[in-house]
């Protein structure tokens, strides 16, 4: 089973559609998740952090985290096409200098005017 | 503020030649990271280093080198370069844990695109 487990989509929603993206994980000692955004041909971007378990809201995104099953969601409300990006769901076991993210394999979301 | 910068950010190699790319930092960070991306297979740690002179590896480091002599500078070396090593490759970099804001961000450059034929 692979540490950290994304659907690469590809997924395309209408303009103002909410979003639902989830990564799913196999070691319980991750504690710092994180989603970056990634638009075509250039580096990932940090979107939202969570330590543990719990909600994070910013904006129109918001983060959840559910340790027990080990599972991570980023919803995306009232879409816009300038969301048209890959997410890349990450973790790391560690905050000092051990801090080493894994990420999933990213979904590539279409927003469609 | 420049942030991370990579060079060369394309780049075409024959099969057992070597190359280096480049990677600064303007933000003073002691972490920095050398990641590469294949499509559909997210990003894979090569190397990273905590400090000027402490490198170690990631998760692939086969066929690749760094140094790390100033906290500026990260290159990555790639030996007798094979077409495996066909991917995107990110530098990165974080500022040291318990200087406070710190959420752990990475900050990535563009990323330099090397295919090697």
């Amino acid at each position: 089973q692979k540490e950290v487990e994304q659907d690469p989509g590809p997924l395309s929603v209408p303009e103002g559609a909410i979003v639902s993206l989830n990564c799913t994980y196999s070691n319980s000692a991750f504690q710092y998740f994180m989603w970056y955004r990634q638009y075509s041909r250039k580096g990932p971007e940090l979107l939202m952090y969570t330590y543990s378990s719990g909600n994070k809201e910013d904006g129109r995104f918001t983060a959840q985290v559910d340790k027990s099953s080990k599972y991570i969601s980023l919803f995306i409300r009232d879409s816009q096409p300038s969301d048209s990006a890959t997410y890349l769901c990450a973790m790391s076991r560690s905050g000092g200098s051990n801090y080493k993210l894994t990420f999933g394999k990213g979904t590539l979301l279409t927003v469609n005017p | 503020n420049a942030g991370v910068t990579q060079t060369p950010k394309f780049r075409i190699l024959k099969i057992g030649q070597s190359m280096t790319l480049q990677c600064t930092q303007d933000m003073n960070h002691n972490y920095m990271y050398w990641y590469r991306q294949d499509p559909g297979m997210g990003l894979k740690l090569i190397y990273y280093s905590v400090g000027a002179g402490i490198t170690d590896k990631g998760e692939v480091p086969n066929g690749y080198n760094v140094s790390r002599s100033t906290t500026e500078d990260f290159p990555l070396r790639l030996e007798l370069a094979a077409p495996s090593q066909t991917s995107v490759y990110f530098c990165a970099s974080r500022k040291l844990a318990g200087v406070s804001p710190n959420t752990g961000e990475l900050f990535f450059g563009e990323g330099s695109r090397l295919t090697v034929l």
